[in-house]
This record gives structure tokens, sequence and C-alpha cells, in this order.
């Protein structure tokens, strides 16, 4: 069965107290690896796609990794803005759907 | 930026009684999809719709749900006879057609839906 786990459940940092968020995960096969940021009662907003083991994706002060496994967002020098519920989803080889992970979620204090 | 919208944002409703969620697409995309969150869990994949029919669905959804895409922009969510488990917040999202790539699915705001 397609499953995602995502460690740590929460993550308190101080402004500029870089760190990561683990996603690991088991699938039969691995169309794409995503991540999404959920503000409280929104919609996951999307942020990155990984396709295959040693890839990576920059945005401002979020980089995303991927290996066979897992992958790693990791947060550089975050701000209390960066606060959020950070999702990773797989998409199974054969399928359309998503397959989510319960999040990180994430609290940076000024 | 083109963005998926959802209308309402909050419906309540009486068990038994049907529901029918709405979402305007990202125009030039293919896919479309519905995914429900309850409070507190993880989101949970309901139906893909592509050509005018279902390409994929969960166990989760059975014959108590249906989907629509009634004109060229809405796509629908029924719930036939609303149960208090399907309290939750929904989503729909869209995507464009893979080809060389896999395209990411983008997710409107949700309609949190109540049942009494």
């Amino acid at each position: 069965e397609d499953q995602v786990t995502q460690s740590p459940e929460a993550l308190r940092l101080q402004e500029g107290e870089s760190s990561s968020l683990n996603c690991s995960y088991t699938v039969s096969g691995l169309r794409g690896l995503f991540w999404y940021r959920q503000d409280p009662g929104k919609g996951p907003e999307f942020l990155f796609t990984l396709y295959s083991a040693g890839e990576e994706k920059e945005k401002e002060r979020l980089k995303a990794t991927l290996t066979k496994k897992e992958s790693f967002l990791h947060i550089t020098a975050p701000k209390p803005e960066d606060s959020a519920t950070y999702l990773c989803a797989v998409r199974p080889t054969g399928f359309q759907k998503l397959v989510f992970g319960t999040g990180t979620r994430l609290l940076v204090s000024p | 930026e083109p963005e998926v919208t959802q209308t309402p944002s909050h419906q309540v409703t009486q068990m038994g009684q049907e529901v029918i969620l709405r979402c305007v697409p990202i125009s030039n995309h293919l896919y479309f999809y519905w995914y429900r969150q309850i409070l507190g869990q993880k989101v949970e994949f309901l139906v893909s719709f592509y050509n005018n029919e279902i390409s994929e669905k969960s166990e989760i959804f059975d014959d108590q749900f249906s989907v629509e895409r009634p004109d060229g922009s809405n796509f629908t969510l029924k719930i036939r006879s609303t149960k208090l488990e399907d309290s939750a917040m929904y989503f729909c999202a869209s995507s464009d057609k893979d080809l060389i790539r896999v395209h990411e699915q983008f997710f409107g705001p949700g309609t949190r839906l109540t049942v009494l």
C-alpha cells in the first residue's frame, strides 16, 4: 500500500534558525513527489515537484531534495511568515491520485 | 494568476439531505479532482475526472457521491444523503494533462461541510 510519513509532526523554530522536514514514502512506483504549504482553513498551495532521486528544487528560503525513500524540505533562515503546515504527497505510477502525509506544522517565532 | 475557485466556502446541512459543492477549475486544465480533509486528518483523494468521465476513484467515493461537469467551466460534487461522517473540508483541484512531465495539481480554497 502506498504510504507517506512526515516528521516531525510539529516544529517550533526561532526566526533565522534553519531546519529540515522529513517525508518518507513507500510506493510501488513514483511518478512524482510534491510539496505543498497549507495555511489554517485554506487549500494546499503548490511548492515543488520532484521526479527522481538526486533532484533538488529551490524557492526563496525553501529547498526540496529527493532520495529513493525520502524527501527533505530544508528551510534556511525562516521568517514568521513561513509558519504553516507543510504537506508531502506522492503520485504513484499509473494513478492520478495524490497520496498525502499528515504534514508538519511549522511555527516560526520572531 | 489563474486559480481554482470553490463555492460555497461553508455549507451547513442536516443529516440525510443532499448537497452540491461547486468548483471552477483553472480554465485550460483537463483533469479535475475532489479531495477531502476531515479535521486534524490527512488530505484524502476522492475522485478524478477527465474527458467527461471518472478516470479514478477511491473507496470513499461510493454510490452516495457523484461528480459532474455541467458546462464548460463548472465541476460539481454531489453527496446524495449526507451522514455525520461526511463533515470535512472538501477541496477541488485541477491539473494539465501529463505529456513530457507530470503536472502539479492546483487546489482551491475548499468548502467546509458541516452535517448536523
